[in-house]
């Protein structure tokens, strides 16, 4: 069985602009949840879509967003880009909510913004 | 809000030492998610604990649920140079949102 893909590994930005990332998860999971990792902070929920609904969110500000499709794949966005928003974007697929089943997390995409 | 604090946030042991590490609640939890990262890789999901004063063993891995079920510990067993990485601990809170909150991790180092 296929892993957890996102696009792109690695992707520098310049403020101001924004940013689509993209999440495969395993076939027949149903749940995506997205989270920031960086040094300092460890690992911060983004949010978590569940059949094509945002079921949880974390404490980021309206610029990040996200949104599921019809076959589990998911996107998240941000928009005008902020230096604090360097960091690794990791994306984890589930059978169901995460909160109840075990994640299976992708490599990760490694946003700079210069 | 529910936090998960993780003690130590860093632990250096020579190579054949046991040491364990806690997950700590300010709630109770409905269950308790551990995962590993190494050094330049993602999380993997170890195990899942779910009730009361749960034991659960690993090879050299040991994870147990708190009787109170708002704290966790993860105890290895002759620590190698194969377990390092960063431990996190995540946990639901019992009768509230659905979110898993993650704590800041444990970062094992092992000195061969």
């Amino acid at each position: 069985k296929a892993g957890v893909t996102q696009t792109p590994r690695y992707l520098i930005k310049t403020r101001g602009q924004q940013v689509t990332l993209s999440c495969s998860p395993i076939s027949g999971h149903r749940s995506v949840s997205w989270y920031q990792q960086t040094p300092g902070q460890g690992l911060q929920f983004l949010f978590e879509y569940f059949s094509e609904t945002q079921r949880n969110k974390g404490n980021f500000p309206g610029r990040f967003s996200g949104r599921q499709f019809s076959n589990s794949r998911s996107e998240m966005n941000v928009s005008t880009l902020e230096l604090g928003d360097s960091a690794l974007y990791l994306c984890a697929s589930s059978l169901g909510l995460a909160s109840s089943y075990e994640q299976y997390f992708g490599p990760g995409t490694r946003l700079t913004v210069t | 809000g529910q936090q998960v604090m993780q003690i130590p946030q860093y632990q250096h042991v020579q190579e054949g030492e046991d040491f364990t590490t806690y997950c700590n609640s300010s709630t109770t939890l409905s269950n308790i998610q551990w995962y590993k990262q190494r050094p330049g890789g993602h999380p993997v999901f170890l195990i899942q604990l779910v009730k009361s004063g749960e034991v659960k063993k690993q090879k050299r891995l040991t994870f147990q649920f708190g009787e109170a079920k708002k704290n966790s510990s993860l105890h290895i067993t002759a620590t190698q140079t194969t377990d390092v990485g960063t431990y996190f601990c995540a946990g639901r809170t019992q009768g509230g949102s659905e979110k898993l909150v993650f704590g800041k991790g444990m970062k094992l180092t092992v000195n061969p």
